[in-house]
Formats: structure tokens, sequence, C-alpha cells
């Protein structure tokens, strides 16, 4: 079964709203992280939040995690056409391997 | 400095043929990780290899599928007799210090793998 699943499926928003995804997951964890998805492309790393960490500021994007509920939350403000991409929260299990969310779709109009 | 390089970028077989997919990590990295990604879903882990070692194939199917990660040279994801079912998208990643514990990882751009 999936460790993460992430909330909306997909997000359509205009240039310059903020976009909010959220990610849940089910075991303890020691990091989680945030991926990005063009079409057709591999992903991109955007963010490592760890388990002692409560929230974390990149440029537009901020993360947070509540590891007492098993969620994160990326948001991306100001938002631009070029932010239309899938999202993917990542969690590591067994300590070898990151397990990947079913993703947000994020279509950005301008 | 390079980043992760897969290939082929496209690759198309008839059913019951082989597909051998390669996958160069970056300069450095010693660690690599493959997945398979279908049509609008995300990545599903499939094996995680180091040099010369496979250290977790747990989501490797049982048959037809095998991988390696030889001291010279790719890491190769190997497919026998290829089904239609095996049409994906097929991930390779790297990283530097090994388990992502704390550690991200750098994605190919992937091979599309088309079954006929």
């Amino acid at each position: 079964s999936q460790q993460g699943e992430e909330d909306p499926q997909a997000l359509s928003i205009q240039e310059g709203e903020n976009a909010t995804m959220n990610c849940s997951y089910k075991t303890s964890i020691n990091n989680l992280q945030w991926y990005r998805q063009n079409s057709g492309r591999g992903l991109v790393h955007l963010i490592l939040i760890r388990s002692n960490e409560r929230e974390k500021h990149s440029g537009r994007l901020r993360v947070t995690l509540d590891t007492s509920k098993k969620s994160s939350s990326l948001l991306i403000t100001a938002s631009r056409a070029a932010d239309t991409a899938s999202y993917f929260c990542a969690t590591e299990v067994n300590t070898d391997k990151l397990i990947f969310g079913t993703g947000t779709r994020l279509q950005v109009f301008p | 400095n390079a980043g992760v390089m897969q290939n082929p970028r496209h690759l198309v077989r008839r059913r019951g043929q082989e597909a051998r997919l390669r996958c160069s990590p970056m300069k450095g990295h010693s660690h690599v990780y493959w997945y398979r990604q279908l049509p609008e879903e995300g990545l599903k882990f499939m094996v995680y290899l180091q040099k010369e070692n496979i250290i977790d194939e747990s989501g490797m199917p049982k048959e037809r599928f095998s991988a390696e990660f030889p001291k010279e040279g790719p890491s190769i994801l190997r497919i026998q007799q290829v089904v239609r079912g095996d049409s994906a998208a097929y991930f390779c990643a790297s990283s530097l210090n090994g388990p992502p514990i704390n550690e991200k990882l750098f994605f190919g751009s992937g091979t599309q793998l088309s079954v006929l």
C-alpha cells in the first residue's frame, strides 16, 4: 500500500494565487521530501524536512510537518504558470528507500 | 557535471522480447534506485543497488525482472519476455551517501517502455 497520499489529486489555480498540497503518511519517518515532476520528465527534489522540524522555507515554497498527525503540507506562494507540474511527497521506509505518494497535479493558468 | 543519464529515452518491444534499460548515476554516486511509473500514477519502488550489490529488491516482480550495478559501467534493469503490462516509464535515481535518511535523490529523465 502507498506510504504517502497527496490531497487534492488535482488543483487548478490562477497565476498569483497560492497553492496548497497535503500529504499523509502511515509509519514513523526520519524525514519527508517533496519532489516536482514536469510532464514526461524525471523528478526534481524541492525540499527535505526532518522529523524534528516543523516548518521549512525555500524561496516561494513553505513546507510544514506534523508528526503527530502524520501529515505534511507544501505551500507555493504567488504561483506562476511555470509551476504547473505534479508534486509528490516521499518518505523513507526501512531506512533504505524512498516511497512516493500518489501526487497532486497542479495547473496554473496565466 | 552531468546528471543521471538514462537510455534509451524510448524503447519499443514486442511481446516476448527482452528490454534492457540503462542508467548511469551522477558522478561520484554509488547508490542507484529504480522506480516504475504508470500514467497518472506515482512512482513505485522496484530495487535499490549499490556497486555490485542488490540491497533491496522488495519491489521487483519475482519473475522476468532483474537488475544489476556492476563495478564498471551503468546499472541495468532487464525485463525478459515483456508483456503489455510492462509498458510504463522507468526512472532511475542516484544518491551520494546511500540510504535516503536526510539524502535527496537525483533522477534521470526516464525510459518510456512500450510493449506492442
